[in-house]
């Protein structure tokens, strides 16, 4: 089935510092949704993004679609502690896959 | 207020045990999903339902069993065929459509022992 990486799988950053993280795929996506787990809970759905080179905005979240649709990032500006948590890519394609996460920690 | 709930939250068995559990969700979306997550790692697709009656095995199916009789309930069991079943079990809805967005339960930590 399709594999959706994902980079990096962990981030430390002094608050107020940017964070990206970046989902590959070796196939085109027809879509490419975003989700935020904070530690303990459960993934929470951010964004869609559908179009070639598609960029949206959520306060300091910037996500981005690759132009070949085969790449997506998700930029978070300015990070606060209440960015921590895990950010996963996910593509329904043809096996509903997740990517494997990228866990960012925050330092006050 | 519409969502799934998922019970119990914390669920412990003995091995050996089959061990059933619960999904409901009340906004009236067609699809639902188990996944499986463990410590530190990504979510895992284990079955997937698009409508009642009707289901399909994700990547690891294996010494698990679904139902859907209903179009709100997915109760997925853990058989003891499951040779790893200590883990986050979380369920997920969405509407119509295969690109809908996921709707998550607040999940069931299994542990068996």
């Amino acid at each position: 089935g399709q594999q959706v990486m994902q980079i990096p799988q962990y981030q430390h950053v002094q608050e107020g510092e940017d964070f990206t993280t970046y989902c590959n795929s070796s196939t085109t996506l027809s879509n490419i949704q975003w989700y935020k787990q904070r530690p303990g809970g459960h993934p929470v759905f951010l964004i869609q993004l559908v179009k070639s080179g598609e960029v949206k905005k959520q306060k300091r979240l910037t996500f981005q679609f690759g132009e070949a649709k085969k790449n997506s990032s998700l930029h978070i500006t300015a990070t606060q502690t209440t960015d921590v948590g895990t950010y996963f890519c996910f593509n329904a394609g043809n096996m509903l896959t997740f990517g494997g996460g990228t866990r960012l920690m925050v330092k006050p | 207020d519409g969502g799934i709930t998922q019970s119990p939250k914390y669920l412990f068995r003995k091995e050996g045990q089959n061990v059933t559990l619960s999904c409901e969700q009340n906004l009236n979306h067609d699809a639902m999903y188990w996944y499986r997550q463990d410590p530190g790692q990504g979510l895992r697709l284990i079955y997937y339902s698009q409508i009642v009656n009707d289901f399909q095995k994700g990547d690891i199916a294996e010494g698990y069993s679904v139902s859907r009789e209903k179009k709100e309930s997915f109760p997925l069991t853990v058989t003891s065929a499951q040779k790893n079943p200590t883990a986050f079990y979380l369920c997920a809805s969405s509407s119509t459509g295969r690109d809908s967005p996921l709707h998550f339960g607040n999940g069931t930590r299994l542990t068996v022992t």
